[in-house]
């Protein structure tokens, strides 16, 4: 059974902090790895992919990867209220099939 | 239009009743994919579709039936669904089913079954 796991939360931060969303996946042999972003009531979105070791960075977002421990992380810089939401990580499976979500992460940034 | 579009937005539907959730996608994509968000659980794929063909079923109950006449076209028709069905299906595209390319999702048809 493939896996993707993540806290279901909710994560609190203040308005301005960094707030870390993290990830594990059981399939060892994934290669592709993205962060939707999911408002309530609203269908989820696209905010980052990354595909290889280490870290991807697009505007106050950072994507770090490490495939030896299989876990995958989102860094947001600079919180804003808006941010608040769910984040669903996703992972494709070896076998290439479609992708593969956690329950998602939910965050609430207060101001 | 852009993006990948559902209709109806919202469906309340009996047990014994048939209905069809739609899905278009404006994107040139090659695959689209149905999938269930029931709350607290994570997003369940059910249907994988590829150049119109099925590649993947995820061991749906028959009571869901896919249809994709076109790559831009994909129905879920609905028939003697149970309560426990109730939730947002979500439709949607990309452009390869091999996982390596973004999935984009369309609105999402919120289901209630009565």
């Amino acid at each position: 059974q493939k896996e993707v796991e993540q806290n279901s939360g909710p994560l609190s931060v203040p308005e301005g902090a960094i707030a870390s969303l993290n990830c594990t996946y059981s399939d060892r042999g994934s290669q592709s790895f993205f962060w939707y972003r999911q408002y309530s009531g609203k269908s989820p979105e696209l905010i980052m992919f990354i595909y290889s070791n280490g870290d991807k960075e697009d505007g106050r977002f950072t994507a770090q990867l490490n495939k030896a421990s299989q876990y995958v992380s989102l860094l947001i810089r600079d919180s804003q209220p808006s941010d608040s939401a769910t984040y669903l990580c996703a992972v494709n499976v070896q076998a290439g099939t479609a992708l593969i979500f956690g329950k998602g992460t939910t965050l609430s940034v207060s101001s | 239009e852009t993006g990948v579009t559902q209709t109806p937005r919202h469906l309340v539907m009996g047990m014994t009743n048939k209905k069809s959730l739609k899905c278009e996608q404006h994107l040139g994509h090659n695959a689209m994919y149905w999938y269930k968000q029931s709350a607290k659980k994570p997003l369940e794929l059910m249907f994988v579709y590829s150049l119109e063909e099925r590649v993947e079923n995820n061991s749906v109950p028959s009571r869901f039936s896919p249809e994709c006449p076109n790559s831009s076209h994909l129905f879920l028709h609905l028939h003697t669904l149970q309560p426990e069905d109730s939730a947002l299906y979500l439709c949607a595209s990309s452009q390869s089913s091999q996982g390596n390319t973004e999935a984009f999702f369309g609105q999402g048809t919120r289901l209630t079954v009565v």
